[in-house]
C-alpha cells in the first residue's frame, strides 16, 4: 500500500494567516493527488485534484501543488470557515489511500 | 446537482453482515464513466477506502477487507450497495459513498451513515 504522511497532524492559526500542509508519498504518485476538507459532523469535501486543479466553486484562496513524492496545500489568508481538518489521498494505485489529516484550529 | 444518500440500520451485531445502500440522484448513474466507492471513518480518526465499483460492474477492493467485503450496484434503482460481513466492533464507523471519475476519488459525498457494531 501507498503511504501517505501528513504533517502537522495539527496547528493553530489564526483569521488572515496564511497556511500551509504538507502530504508525502511513500513511493512516486505523479500528480495523482487530492485535498480534502471536512468539519466536524460532515462529509469531506474534495478541494484540489491531480495535485493542483482547484475542484469547481472552491474558493482561489485554496491551492495546491507538487509532484512525485511531496505535496503543499495552501491557504492564503484564512477565513473563519476554514477551520476544519485537511486530508490528502493518493488515487495513483489501489487501495487507495489517504493521510491522517491536519485538524487547523484557531 | 447530484445527491447521493446512504441508508442501512445503524446497529449490527458482531459476526453479523452489515447491509448499506447509496441511492444517487440527480446524476447519470450507469454512464459517464463515473465510479462509486463507499469510504468509512471510526469517530475521530481518519478516513479509509474500502472499494469501489465502475459502471461496467468491475470493483476494486481494499485487501485489507476483500475477503469480507461485497459492493454491487442496481442500475434499475440509482443505487450501490455494500456488504461487509463478519463484522466485529473495529468495524464501527460512519460509511460514506462517493462519486468518483478518473483520478477524482470523491467529488461528490453522502452525508455518511453511523453503523455502531454492538451486542
Amino acid at each position: 500500500d501507498i503511504q501517505m504522511t501528513q504533517s502537522p497532524s495539527s496547528l493553530s492559526a489564526s483569521v488572515g494567516d496564511r497556511l500551509t500542509i504538507t502530504c508525502r508519498a511513500s513511493q512516486n504518485i505523479y500528480s495523482y493527488l487530492n485535498w480534502y476538507q471536512q468539519k466536524v459532523g460532515k462529509a469531506p469535501n474534495l478541494l484540489i485534484y491531480s495535485a493542483s486543479s482547484l475542484q469547481t466553486g472552491v474558493p482561489s484562496r485554496f491551492s495546491g501543488s507538487g509532484s512525485g513524492t511531496d505535496f503543499t496545500l495552501t491557504v492564503n489568508s484564512l477565513q473563519p470557515e476554514d477551520f476544519a481538518t485537511y486530508f490528502c489521498q493518493q488515487s495513483y494505485g489501489t487501495p487507495l489511500t489517504f493521510g491522517g489529516g491536519t485538524k487547523v484550529e484557531i | 446537482q447530484v445527491q447521493l444518500q446512504e441508508s442501512g440500520p445503524g446497529l449490527v451485531k458482531p459476526s453479523q453482515t452489515l447491509s448499506l445502500s447509496c441511492t444517487v440522484s440527480g446524476d447519470s448513474f450507469s454512464g459517464g464513466g463515473y465510479y462509486w466507492s463507499w469510504i468509512r471513518q471510526p469517530a475521530g480518526k481518519g478516513l479509509e477506502w474500502i472499494g469501489r465499483i465502475y459502471a461496467s460492474g468491475t470493483t476494486h477492493y481494499n485487501p485489507s477487507l476483500k475477503s469480507r467485503v461485497t459492493i454491487s450496484m442496481d442500475t434499475s434503482n440509482n443505487q450501490v450497495s455494500l456488504k461487509l460481513s463478519f463484522v466485529t466492533a473495529a468495524d464501527t464507523a460512519v460509511y460514506y459513498c462517493a462519486r468518483g471519475h478518473g483520478t477524482t476519488t470523491a467529488d461528490y459525498w453522502g452525508q455518511g451513515t453511523l453503523v455502531t457494531v454492538s451486542s
